[in-house]
């Protein structure tokens, strides 16, 4: 089956720690792909996003993500954390106009 | 420019009642998204809809499940005759053209059944 697989259920980091949060799909052909970020009591966020062009981009808040094609990989990056990153991280993939997650990430970060 | 905006934020059922959960696209959306959140799960896609139509709704369960998104009004979910399974957030979400896009979410709908 076709799926989005996130392989880090809870990290937990200190400030100023370097992220590096995991994104797999297992979709062929054309993707489209997301990462967006749930701040505790509040919705969905989009942080980044990649359609096409350079595989390395940027979001807000000093977020990254790579997109690896080959690996199948879309991996979300940040150099140095800070405590209001704590929050759940969701991939996401569209395929046509099929989005799926993955089942999230959430980050714990201490000060 | 509000967002997307759904109702209500909390609900409570007893086993074996209705719940309908509501969500108001951003102005110029025309297309919806439901999703299920369960503890310690991701986001499961539930519906797709346009205005008037249901495009996909394989992530919907077969029964006690519906959805609409009429020409006026919000888009609905309703879930007939509750279980404690049921218990979940709910997420709409919107965009204002088919296909691959970014997906705006409302704050989510926390249904929690006794």
């Amino acid at each position: 089956a076709q799926s989005v697989s996130q392989h880090n259920h809870h990290v937990i980091l200190s400030e100023a720690a370097s992220l590096e949060l995991g994104c797999n799909y297992s979709y062929g052909g054309t993707v489209n792909l997301f990462w967006y970020v749930q701040y505790p009591g509040q919705h969905l966020q989009l942080l980044l996003k990649y359609f096409s062009g350079d595989p390395l981009v940027k979001g807000i808040k000093g977020f990254e993500a790579e997109f690896i094609k080959s690996k199948f990989s879309f991996n979300l990056r940040k150099p140095s954390v800070q405590w209001s990153d704590t929050a759940e991280y969701f991939c996401a993939v569209i395929r046509n106009n099929d989005m799926r997650f993955g089942a999230g990430t959430r980050l714990t970060v201490k000060p | 420019n509000a967002g997307v905006m759904q109702n209500p934020r909390h609900l409570v059922r007893r086993r074996g009642q209705e719940a309908r959960l509501r969500c108001s696209p951003m102005k110029g959306h025309s297309h919806v998204y439901w999703y299920r959140q369960l503890p310690e799960e991701g986001l499961k896609f539930m519906v797709y809809l346009q205005k008037e139509n249901i495009i996909d709704e394989s992530g919907m369960p077969k029964e006690r499940f519906s959805a609409e998104f009429p020409k006026e009004g919000p888009s609905i979910l309703r879930i007939q005759q509750v279980v404690r399974g049921d218990s979940a957030a709910y997420f709409c979400a919107s965009s204002p053209v088919r296909g691959p896009g970014e997906l705006f979410f409302g704050e989510g709908s926390r249904l929690t059944v006794l």
